[in-house]
């Protein structure tokens, strides 16, 4: 299956600092997942994007998706320890379901 | 709390062993996912099943086997475990295919030993 690849594997920011983490895939994506995984805890849903062209916003968290759909990107605004964990993007489908590498995002208080 | 159930929680066996995990969708959800995480790795993405029927194959092993029974929930077989199985594995769920956001359960932890 298609593999969606995302950049970059780690990031480790000062508390107040911007994060940006991308998605890219080599096809047209139907629509694009975001998700958030906690240290210890399970992935858990952050938004879907279905749109080209689309952005959403969820107060500090600001998700894109490409005019081509074919990249994503996911931009926390002045980060804060509460945003630590990674941040996965995810390819659904009706026959594949495939998950980016992970972007670990680490906040220095 | 999502909704989604697993069980054990913990579970540590030796090698060639077989082990039975147990997922319990969110009410209403048809489809179930399985996946495999390894220590600071990614979600690898096992099997899914869509109301009973497998719909989907990933990077499952044939040592692995998996189905989901009438009641919807769902139970993933890994049998001759090696010690390279020993990971997280979740289960999701969701109302359907594709444009459904997953719900993850809190995931069991296997060690192989």
């Amino acid at each position: 299956g298609q593999q969606v690849m995302q950049i970059p594997q780690y990031q480790h920011v000062q508390e107040g600092e911007d994060f940006t983490t991308y998605c890219n895939s080599s096809t047209t994506l139907s629509n694009i997942q975001w998700y958030k995984q906690r240290p210890g805890g399970h992935p858990v849903f952050l938004i879907q994007l279905v749109k080209s062209g689309e952005v959403k916003k969820q107060k500090r968290l600001t998700f894109q998706f490409g005019e081509a759909k074919k990249n994503s990107s996911l931009h926390i605004t002045a980060t804060q320890t509460t945003d630590v964990g990674t941040y996965f993007c995810s390819k659904p489908g009706n026959n594949d379901m495939r998950f980016g590498a992970g972007t670990r995002l680490t906040v220095k208080p | 709390d999502s909704g989604v159930t697993q069980t054990p929680k913990h579970l540590i066996t030796a090698t060639g062993q077989r082990v039975t995990l147990r997922c319990s969708p969110r009410s209403g959800d048809l489809s179930v996912y399985w996946y495999q995480q390894s220590l600071d790795q990614g979600l690898q993405f096992l099997i899914q099943y869509y109301n009973g029927e497998e719909r989907a194959k990933g990077n499952i092993l044939e040592r692995f086997s998996a189905q989901q029974f009438p009641d919807l929930h769902s139970e993933l077989n890994l049998s001759s475990l090696e010690l390279g199985d020993s990971a997280l594995y979740f289960c999701a769920s969701s109302a359907g295919q594709g444009l459904y956001e997953q719900y993850f359960g809190p995931g069991t932890r296997l060690t192989v030993t």
